[in-house]
């Protein structure tokens, strides 16, 4: 099973609202990861998880705030974003997140902001 | 921090033909990676590379790591409307340190 599953698939959201994106993978990764895409443009690292703690913060703005509960699961939680926010979020896991780790992505959800 | 540069940026071509795209970089990679995106999808990994000079071969598609492991290409044979897509070319540097991806190559193979 190589499968990172993503929800919801898609999201539209006031700038007043609170919402969570919600991340899963059960191939025994241990390091998990949140990228945002923009159109036409590659992935852009968000956050890295590493055994459960956040290992790298990619200076986000504090209305991401992102959660692992478990080894399993990693959430995004969503509060006063902006238009700008609007993409594509995608989340990914990887056995480790330090050697040549290969990393499996979710489908995304597709987030807008209105 | 490590870039990666991708080329061309855009390629369309037609059913049937060959085309080679290129990663490189001024740096020195522990490993690369090659993904495919289409629209509103996540990157699916297509390989990696690891050792300098390797190539490794999946069906229609050939990968080729470079000898100092600063640069990569991604040949496809005989192309067909399904190889269309984003190939984004990604790496960790050589300390472990940040693994980032490069801006990718638009390809549309035409019937």
């Amino acid at each position: 099973d190589t499968e990172v599953t993503q929800t919801p698939k898609h999201l539209v959201m006031g700038m007043t609202n609170k919402k969570s994106l919600k991340c899963e993978q059960h191939m025994g990764h241990r390091a998990m990861y949140w990228y945002k895409q923009k159109a036409k443009k590659p992935p852009e690292l968000m956050f890295v998880y590493s055994y459960e703690k956040l290992s790298i913060n990619e200076s986000v703005p504090s209305r991401f705030s992102p959660e692992c509960p478990n080894s399993s699961l990693l959430n995004l939680h969503l509060h006063a974003l902006q238009p700008e926010d609007s993409a594509l979020y995608l989340c990914a896991s990887s056995q480790d997140w330090r050697g040549a780790t290969e990393a499996f992505f979710g489908q995304g959800t597709r987030l807008t902001v209105v | 921090t490590q870039l990666l540069e991708q080329s061309p940026q855009f390629l369309s071509i037609q059913e049937g033909e060959n085309l080679t795209v290129y990663c490189n970089s001024s740096s020195v990679f522990s490993s690369l990676q090659w993904y495919r995106q289409e629209p509103g999808e996540g990157p699916v990994l297509l390989v990696t590379v690891v050792t300098g000079g390797e190539v490794k071969k999946l069906k229609r598609l050939t990968f080729q790591f470079g000898d100092a492991r600063k640069d990569s290409s991604l040949h496809i044979t005989a192309a067909q409307p399904g190889d269309t897509g984003l190939y984004l070319c990604a790496g960790e540097d050589n300390y472990g340190q940040n693994f980032v991806f490069g801006p990718g190559t638009r390809l549309s193979v035409l019937p």
